[in-house]
């Protein structure tokens, strides 16, 4: 069974002060890992697919890697404005047209002015 | 280009009670997926159409059942609710790239069982 593990659950920053978001992950055979950001009462909104171990992609102020078991983001220099949930999912390569996501439950971040 | 729409936007229902979503993908994309959220947790997988076809069903009792249209549009149908179906109802619109199914969500359904 695929799982994904989010830490930590809450995270409150200062304007400008960088972390990081890890997302543990155990899946068969991964076709990819999916970063979204959600605000409260809304879908989530597409962010970064991560294909392969090493592999890096960026985004304004945000910067996804992934190793075999596990994701990072990282927040450079935070806005209040990057406040919202951050989502992890993961989807196993399985047959043409299958293409369920596996979410954790997230990690809420809070930056403060 | 419009993203993935749901309707309703809100919806309170009685237990026992039976309802219906909708949802309209993004243009061109074939795949539309059902998911439930409850307050805290993350999105929890309940259906997958491709084609019109039920390519994957998750851990949800058979109340729940779902459909996809000629026009690749989708009902998710719930029936007998109960005080557990409150929720987020998110649809999922999915494009392949080389080598993912990238997946759009729709802004949801707030679905609230009294």
């Amino acid at each position: 069974e695929d799982q994904v593990t989010q830490s930590p659950e809450a995270l409150r920053l200062q304007e400008g002060e960088s972390s990081s978001l890890n997302c543990s992950y155990t899946v068969s055979g991964l076709r990819g890992l999916f970063w979204y950001r959600q605000d409260p009462g809304k879908g989530p909104e597409f962010l970064f697919t991560l294909y392969s171990a090493g592999e890096e992609k960026e985004k304004e102020r945000l910067k996804a890697t992934l190793t075999k078991k596990e994701s990072f983001l990282h927040i450079t220099a935070p806005k209040p404005e990057d406040s919202a949930t951050y989502l992890c999912a993961v989807q196993r390569r399985r047959h043409s047209g299958y293409s369920t996501l596996t979410f954790g439950k997230g990690t809420m971040l809070l930056v403060s002015p | 280009d419009a993203g993935v729409t749901q309707s309703p936007t809100h919806l309170i229902k009685t237990r026992g009670q039976h309802v219906t979503l909708r949802c309209s993908p993004i243009s061109g994309h074939k795949s539309v997926s059902w998911y439930q959220q409850v307050l805290g947790q993350g999105p929890q997988f309940i259906f997958q159409y491709y084609e019109k076809e039920e390519r994957g069903r998750g851990n949800f009792p058979d109340r729940f059942s779902a459909r996809q249209f000629p026009n690749y549009s989708s009902e998710l149908n719930v029936n007998a609710l109960l005080l557990g179906d409150s929720a987020l109802y998110l649809c999922a619109s999915s494009l392949y790239t080389s080598r993912a199914y990238e997946q759009y969500f729709g802004p949801g359904t707030r679905l609230t069982v009294t």
